[in-house]
């Protein structure tokens, strides 16, 4: 159980252009989504904490209006990368919490690599 | 100073041998520990979580707390080459959901 998708897996888009990535919890509710970024060699950084039908709290130095989080459902969250740009280029990943997870246990989605040519 | 800091490597050992992972963290506000996994191109695994000071084994997987020290390990006995992976230690305070990760460690097992 606890399992998290994401889509696309993939994308690559011109610069200018927006994306959006889904994050959904497929078996369980999920009350509490987060989305990452990971440059390659390094690790996940936080961009923000997605609540159910509340505004996502962002971390220090991501810009909300570039990141759009929608988090409308309590198995759906959607981060939209707004006239994205090459240095945006990153792996995002989203994670899940909730009433499945083994304490505060956080569920990790694949992943979705975004080229931005 | 990083949030939470681990050995980049990478480590290289020979298949059958301990892999020796460590982690420090600097907030003494931190609660939970974790270790996941993350092979190239895919998103972490949890391996380990633990909460209390000592030692959690779950087979060959032993995490070793010491909140005095802000220190934190991971040890996996008899490595095989399926561990070859980036290791990623994660702290959590008790009043956040939030996971601060390190830089991750990566492990080679020779086989």
């Amino acid at each position: 159980g606890a399992v998290v998708s994401q889509h696309p897996s993939r994308v690559i888009c011109k610069s200018g252009t927006s994306v959006k990535i889904e994050c959904r919890s497929l078996d369980f509710q999920a009350t509490t989504m987060f989305w990452y970024r990971q440059f390659p060699k390094q690790s996940l950084m936080l961009m923000a904490t997605s609540n159910e039908g509340s505004k996502a709290t962002y971390e220090q130095g991501v810009e909300k209006d570039k990141f759009l989080i929608n988090h409308a459902s309590l198995t759906l969250s959607t981060l939209t990368v707004t006239s994205a740009h090459p240095e945006d280029s990153s792996f995002y990943i989203c994670s899940a919490i909730g009433l499945a997870g083994r304490g505060n246990e956080q569920f990790f989605g694949p992943g979705t690599r975004l080229t931005v040519l | 100073q990083k949030e939470v800091e681990q050995n980049s490597g990478p480590l290289s050992v020979p298949e059958g041998a301990i892999a020796s992972l460590n982690c420090t963290y600097s907030d003494r506000g931190s609660q939970s520990f974790f270790w996941y996994r993350q092979y190239s191109g895919k998103s972490p695994e949890l391996i380990m979580f633990i909460y209390s000071n000592g030692d959690k084994e779950d087979g060959r997987f032993t995490a070793q707390l010491n909140k005095a020290s802000q220190y934190v390990s991971l040890l996996i006995r008899d490595s095989q080459p399926s561990d070859s992976a980036t290791y990623l230690c994660a702290v959590k305070r008790s009043n956040d959901y939030k996971l601060s990760f390190g830089a991750g460690t990566t492990v080679t097992v020779r086989a």
